[in-house]
């Protein structure tokens, strides 16, 4: 069991919008650390996708945004592509077990 | 351009132990952390650990109980990580990612994201 909570799947259409949940508590998203997260295409290495709540590292399609509140955090990704179909994981640190920890993924399939 | 590569798969038994391995190349570490992250077959990520290539500072989870060690050679080129008492349930693929971890100042305690990943090893441990 994650310590971040996340939907196991979420899908849309192409061109439609899709909203991607990372549910915490107050020693993790709730005390202010921040949250990451990571696309994982099968066969690749996870790719940082947004960073510190809400930037898009250099390279990343504005498509893709962050943001958080209280005890959980959201990823947005808008206009769907096909290419966007993959695993999300968000991450974040952990006071209480002293850790970094992920979520367990949400599988993004674009029907 | 940074990149890391990691040491190819391996097979091993149970009770044996494993040495990986995430070599930058084109740079070196840096100041950052290093992390080793694992996947096992239908299962999230896991984080196991870091060390701080600045300082050789290392934090590893409480999961792992004193079976996972984390170094790095003088150069600060290639991380380790050794893996002991494997077991089935080690079976996964290994990355290696490197990390800002902000230790003073406003931001402190922060983690600003796992920016580049080594390709991936895979550990197979069975009898």
């Amino acid at each position: 069991q994650s310590v971040l909570t996340q939907p196991p799947s979420v899908s849309g259409a192409p061109g439609q919008s899709v909203t991607i949940s990372c549910t915490g508590g107050r020693s993790n998203i709730g005390a202010g650390y921040y949250v990451n997260w990571y696309q994982h295409l099968p066969e690749t290495a996870p790719k940082l996708i947004i960073s510190a709540n809400n930037d898009r590292p250099s390279g990343v399609p504005d498509r893709f945004s962050g943001s958080k509140s209280s005890t959980s955090a959201s990823l947005v990704i808008t206009g769907l592509q096909a290419e966007d179909e993959a695993d999300y994981f968000c991450q974040s640190y952990d006071s209480s077990l002293s850790a970094v920890v992920f979520g367990g993924g949400t599988k993004l399939t674009v029907l | 351009h940074v990149q890391f590569v990691q040491s190819g798969g391996e097979m091993q038994k149970p009770g044996a132990s494993v040495r990986l391995s995430c070599k930058a190349s084109g740079s070196t570490f840096g100041d950052y952390v290093v992390h080793w992250v694992r996947q096992a077959p239908g299962q999230s990520l896991e984080w196991m650990g870091w060390i701080n290539a600045d300082n050789d500072d290392t934090k590893y989870s409480q999961n792992f109980q004193d079976r996972v060690s984390i170094t790095m050679d003088k150069s600060a080129t290639t991380v380790y990580m050794d893996l002991t008492s494997l077991e089935s349930e080690d079976t996964a693929v290994y990355y290696c990612a490197r990390d800002r971890h902000c230790y003073s100042g406003w931001c402190i305690g922060q983690y600003f994201g796992m920016d580049v990943w080594g390709q991936g090893t895979t550990v197979t441990v069975s009898s």
